[in-house]
């Protein structure tokens, strides 16, 4: 099993429309976990920690389900600019504060006018 | 906003070259990292580094790599004899203490070729 798995996508969707993307980790252990968006070619740019009661960011609601290992994101109202591919990212460190991050793969998300 | 900055944006060498990466991380963070991106792959984790010392590091990170905070600003990595599987971007990232957890950001990173 890989240890975070992403649906590569991709996924295109209207301008406007709300769009979920889930996330799988194999490691119980894992501590933190994030949802960071990268533009082609450029650096990864962190979107939302995830906490475990979940948590909201505008149009962005992040969730995480320790039980099942899972992680989830929906962008709601998506715009043109949301257009990216975007990384579940989890915490494979094996001290507190040395955060060793695992990236999915990705996922591409292109939103149409 | 602090945010993290690498030197060169871009570098070309020669198979079996000495490269060496810059990165200024945000002034007041503690945790240092690395990372790096084969093109079309995903982000993989290189080393972590806190107080002068490594605190882990991956398989990818063997004896050719090695990092270095020579000053109280920059954080390098040095590549001692370069491979053609070399070629990636290279990513610095640091972090600090947040509520939860500890976030990382991420620097605009160096676009490594090995020719």
């Amino acid at each position: 099993r890989k240890e975070v798995e992403q649906d590569p996508g991709p996924f295109n969707v209207p301008e406007g429309a709300t769009v979920a993307f889930n996330c799988t980790y194999s490691n119980s252990a894992s501590q933190s976990f994030f949802w960071y968006r990268q533009d082609c070619r450029k650096e990864p740019k962190l979107l939302m920690s995830v906490y475990s009661s979940g948590n909201e960011d505008g149009r962005f609601t992040a969730q995480l389900n320790r039980a099942s290992q899972y992680i989830s994101l929906l962008i709601r109202d998506s715009k043109l600019s949301d257009s990216a591919t975007y990384l579940c990212v989890v915490n494979a460190g094996s001290n507190f504060g040395n955060e060793k991050l695992t990236f999915g793969t990705g996922t591409r998300l292109t939103i149409i006018p | 906003e602090p945010e993290v900055t690498q030197t060169p944006s871009h570098q070309v060498t020669q198979m079996g070259q000495e490269v060496i990466l810059r990165c200024v991380p945000i002034s007041n963070h503690l945790y240092f990292y690395w990372y790096r991106q084969i093109l079309g792959q995903k982000v993989e984790f290189l080393v972590s580094f806190y107080n002068n010392e490594i605190s882990e590091k991956s398989e990818i990170f063997d004896d050719q790599f090695s990092v270095e905070r020579p000053d109280g600003s920059n954080f390098t990595l040095k590549i001692r004899s370069t491979k053609l599987e070399d070629s990636a971007m290279y990513f610095c990232a640091s972090s600090e203490p947040v509520a939860g957890g500890y976030e990382q950001y991420f620097g605009p990173g160096t676009r490594l070729t090995v020719t």
